[in-house]
Parts: structure tokens; C-alpha cells; sequence
């Protein structure tokens, strides 16, 4: 069976130092990759997605980067973290099985970041 | 500017109530996924429908896609305190990119 693995599950850094947070999925190949930041009343939004190793689209501009160095690992980092980058950030995972717009997302347990 | 609108944004019932729940926009999906998210966790799907008009039912829970495919409500029957979770729906836009609502935060009262 597939698991997806995301860690820390919480972080408190302060404004101006760097940020790397990691997912792996196991149990499959190939998955897209996505990351999420889910802040409070704003739904989720999509910050980055992967269909493959060292392809990463960006949805919006913003302080954070994200890299895909290995099939199943996706880490998102920041130089210098903002306020403004606190929040629920999720990873999650899907394949192209059957009809593409149709694949569930599999989310981690997330990882809940302060930035204080 | 919000792609999908979910009403109410909160919802407190009693145990053994009904509940309904609405996921509204303007847009044409090719489909929707309803997810359930409980507090320091991430959301795990509950269904996907496809086509316009379509129920599909999960125990006390009935999900339907609008006709047109712009809309869904998600109705809970007989609430158990289980059920308290937020409910969010997205929307398939095409490459693989899901858009989702803010979500229905319900919460059921023993």
C-alpha cells in the first residue's frame, strides 16, 4: 500500500531564517507531487507540483522554492522565511491511474509552521 | 478571487440532525472530490463525481453534482459526532490541478 510520509509536523522559526521541509511518498511510482499551504479561513492553496523528477511548476510567486531530487521526495525550502509564510503546509500525492482529472489527492498529516 | 464557494463556512448541530452543505461556482468542473479534514491532519477524499446529476451515497452521507456540473451539496443524515470535521470540495480544472473551497466546518453536538 501507498504512504506518504511529512515531517516536521510542527516548526517555529524565527523571521529571516531558512526553511526545508520534506515529504517522501512510498509504495508507488512516478506520483505527482504537490504542495499546499492551507492558512486559516483561506482554503488550500497550491504553491507547487511535480510530475517528475527536477519538474517543478509554480502556482503563485512567493518566497518559497521547491525541488524534487529524487522519484518519491519532494522538499519545499526558503532562504529567508516572512510572517507571512506561517501556516498548514500539506504534501500530497496522486497518479495518472485511469482518467487523469479524475486521481484523488493523498494528503500527509501536514506540517504546521510558525514564523515568528 | 474564490473559484468554489462553500456555505455555510460553519455549521453546529445537534446529534441525530440533518445537514446540508453547499459547493457553488461558476465554472464547469469535469469533476468534483469531497474531502473531510480533522484538526492537525490532512484531508482524506470521501468521493469524486463525474457526471452532471449524479449521487453517489456513503453511509448517512449523499453527495450530488450539479446538472450542470458547477455546483455540489453534500447531505449528512442522522449526524453522529464522528462527522465533525471540515468538508471541503474541489474542483478538476484540467492538468491534474485541483481547485478547492474554503470548506464547510461542521460540528456536531452529542
Amino acid at each position: 500500500s501507498q504512504t506518504i510520509h511529512q515531517w516536521p509536523a510542527t516548526l517555529v522559526q524565527p523571521v529571516g531564517s531558512p526553511l526545508s521541509l520534506e515529504c517522501t511518498v512510498e509504495g508507488t511510482s512516478n506520483p505527482n507531487l504537490y504542495w499546499y499551504r492551507q492558512a486559516a479561513g483561506r482554503g488550500l492553496q497550491l504553491l507547487f507540483y511535480s510530475v517528475g523528477i527536477g519538474q517543478i511548476s509554480s502556482e503563485v510567486p512567493q518566497n518559497l522554492s521547491a525541488s524534487r531530487p529524487q522519484d518519491r521526495q519532494f522538499i519545499l525550502s526558503s532562504k529567508k522565511l516572512l510572517l507571512s509564510d506561517s501556516g498548514f503546509y500539506l504534501c500530497a500525492w496522486n497518479d495518472l491511474t485511469g482518467t487523469a482529472y479524475n486521481s484523488p489527492l493523498h494528503f500527509g498529516n501536514g506540517t504546521r509552521l510558525t514564523v515568528t | 478571487t474564490q473559484l468554489l464557494e462553500q456555505s455555510p463556512q460553519f455549521l453546529s448541530i445537534q446529534e441525530g440532525e440533518n445537514l446540508t452543505v453547499y459547493c457553488n461556482s461558476s465554472s464547469v468542473f469535469s469533476s468534483l472530490q469531497w474531502y473531510r479534514q480533522e484538526p492537525g491532519e490532512g484531508p482524506v477524499l470521501l468521493v469524486t463525481v463525474v457526471t452532471g446529476g449524479e449521487v453517489k451515497k456513503l453511509k448517512r452521507l449523499t453527495f450530488q453534482f450539479g446538472d450542470a456540473r458547477k455546483d455540489s451539496s453534500l447531505h449528512i443524515t442522522a449526524a453522529q459526532p464522528g462527522d465533525t470535521g471540515l468538508y471541503l470540495c474541489a474542483g478538476a480544472r484540467g492538468n491534474n490541478r485541483l481547485a478547492f473551497g474554503k470548506g464547510n466546518q461542521v460540528v456536531v453536538i452529542p
